[in-house]
């Protein structure tokens, strides 16, 4: 079966340093990842996604999330984090046990930026 | 959130009533979903249908019923057969040109229902 894994439930870091999402998966062929962002009393916005290619995959708002196959990881990264990132952030793993239509969510990771 | 709605944005529903959460898209996207979201989890799969006048259980079908009669709309009906339906209820869809396989959801801004 295919699963997704946010490790942390929580992020905390100060406005201005670096910032990492962690997020693991586990399918039986070629994973399609997604991220996306959740504010407060609102729907999900996309992130960004991969699909094939680069393993360094560039998003909106300056997210990037770089794709480790042998790590079976997609950690979502930021350079220099701000007080407005503060959000819920989740991983998503295209389900093809269920012909591709179905996504599978992370439980999410609640992510503050101090300032 | 843009090009889905959904309504209302707040929802009560008294003990023993059926109410119906409206959601419509006007991207022209085949798929539409309905996830339930609480508090410390993720989203999970209530309903989807890939086509018009057709539609499968997702992981929490139970006390939930849905059609999807047009494109544009896909209503959920959180029936008095749900014990527990007070939640944030997300709607979304997926463009399948090119192959849904690779395309990214969209998601409505939610409607959060509480029982009273």
């Amino acid at each position: 079966a295919q699963s997704v894994a946010q490790p942390e439930d929580q992020v905390n870091v100060a406005e201005g340093n670096p910032l990492t999402v962690k997020c693991t998966y586990s399918v039986s062929g070629n994973p399609y990842l997604f991220w996306y962002v959740q504010y407060p009393n609102r729907g999900l916005q996309f992130l960004l996604k991969y699909i094939t290619g680069d393993n360094l995959v560039k998003g909106s708002y300056g997210f990037e999330a770089e794709f480790n196959k042998s790590q079976t990881s997609f950690h979502l990264k930021k350079p220099s984090a701000l007080v407005s990132d503060s959000a819920l952030y989740f991983c998503a793993v295209r389900d093809f046990d269920t012909g591709g239509f179905k996504t599978i969510f992370g439980a999410g990771t609640r992510l503050f930026v101090k300032a | 959130d843009g090009g889905i709605t959904q309504s209302p944005k707040y929802l009560f529903r008294k003990e023993g009533q059926n109410v119906t959460l409206s959601c419509e898209q006007n991207l022209n996207h085949d798929a539409m979903y309905w996830y339930r979201q609480d508090p410390g989890q993720g989203l999970r799969l209530i309903y989807y249908s890939q086509i018009v006048n057709d539609f499968q259980k997702g992981d929490i079908a139970e006390g939930y019923s849905v059609s999807r009669e047009k494109k544009e709309s896909f209503p959920l009906t959180v029936t008095s057969a749900q014990k527990n339906p007070t939640a944030f209820y997300l709607c979304a869809s997926i463009g399948t040109s090119g192959g849904s396989s690779y395309n990214e959801q969209f998601f409505g801004p939610g409607t959060r229902l509480t029982v009273l």
